[in-house]
């Protein structure tokens, strides 16, 4: 059964980086299907496609946050990684990692971890 | 980017009744639009197809229809764990989710 889990710190500063890393049990990154994808969810609001990367190293990222974003992956660690620079209080969300796959009878995130929250504050 | 809206925001019903909950899109979607359920405090769970081909692991109360730009999640026989809020997502251009439809017993 494939698992995904979050880490990464919880407080982040106004104006720094947020890096998380997602950590993939049961399915390789490499999987041809998947597109190892972030979402995030700020308090009681609605879910916001970030970013994916796929095995190959194809990226995609949401217009909105393009600017300030990065993802990496790390095939020999089974694991992918978000960077949100200058974050702000806007940033202040649960972040999810997901799989997305890309099978023609999916085309859905049909595994996710179980968040990790993060506040920005001084 | 393709606007998904979902309506209602949020419904009151009662255990044993049927619920519709609608999912519009900005432009024709071409590809399946999916829906999630979320409980409070957990992660989203992937539910149904828009075709009406649902996985295996998922109630047959829970079906979804529509095409074009009009998507509909229904429930049948609401129970008591239906309680949750439902978002659809499309994948035709990037992915977009509706801002969520929270359901209340």
């Amino acid at each position: 059964q494939m698992r995904l889990q979050e880490s990464g710190p919880r407080l982040v500063r106004p104006s720094e980086t947020l890096t998380l890393t997602c950590t993939v049990s049961g399915e390789s990154l490499t999987s041809i299907p998947s597109y190892w994808t972030w979402i995030r969810q700020p308090p009681g609001k609605g879910l916001e496609f970030i970013a994916n990367i796929y095995h190959r190293g194809d990226t995609y990222f949401s217009p909105s946050l393009k600017s300030r974003v990065s993802i990496s992956a790390d095939t020999s660690k089974n694991q992918f990684s978000l960077k949100l620079k200058s974050v702000t209080a806007a940033d202040t969300a649960t972040y999810f990692c997901a799989r997305y796959d890309s099978s023609a009878d999916s085309l859905a995130f049909d595994f996710w971890g179980p968040g990790i929250p993060v506040t920005v504050s001084s | 980017d393709i606007q998904m809206t979902q309506s209602p925001s949020s419904l009151s019903a009662s255990v044993g009744d049927t619920v519709t909950i609608s999912c519009r899109a900005s432009d024709t979607i071409i590809n399946s639009v999916h829906w999630y359920q979320q409980k409070p405090g957990g992660a989203p769970k992937f539910l149904v197809l828009s075709n009406a081909r649902f996985k295996t692991a998922v109630p047959s109360r829970f079906s979804g229809g529509g095409g074009g730009t009009e998507f509909t999640l229904t429930i049948d026989s609401l129970q008591i764990d239906d309680c949750a809020t439902y978002f659809c997502q499309q994948s035709d251009r990037l992915w977009t989710f509706g801002q969520g439809t929270r359901i209340e017993i």
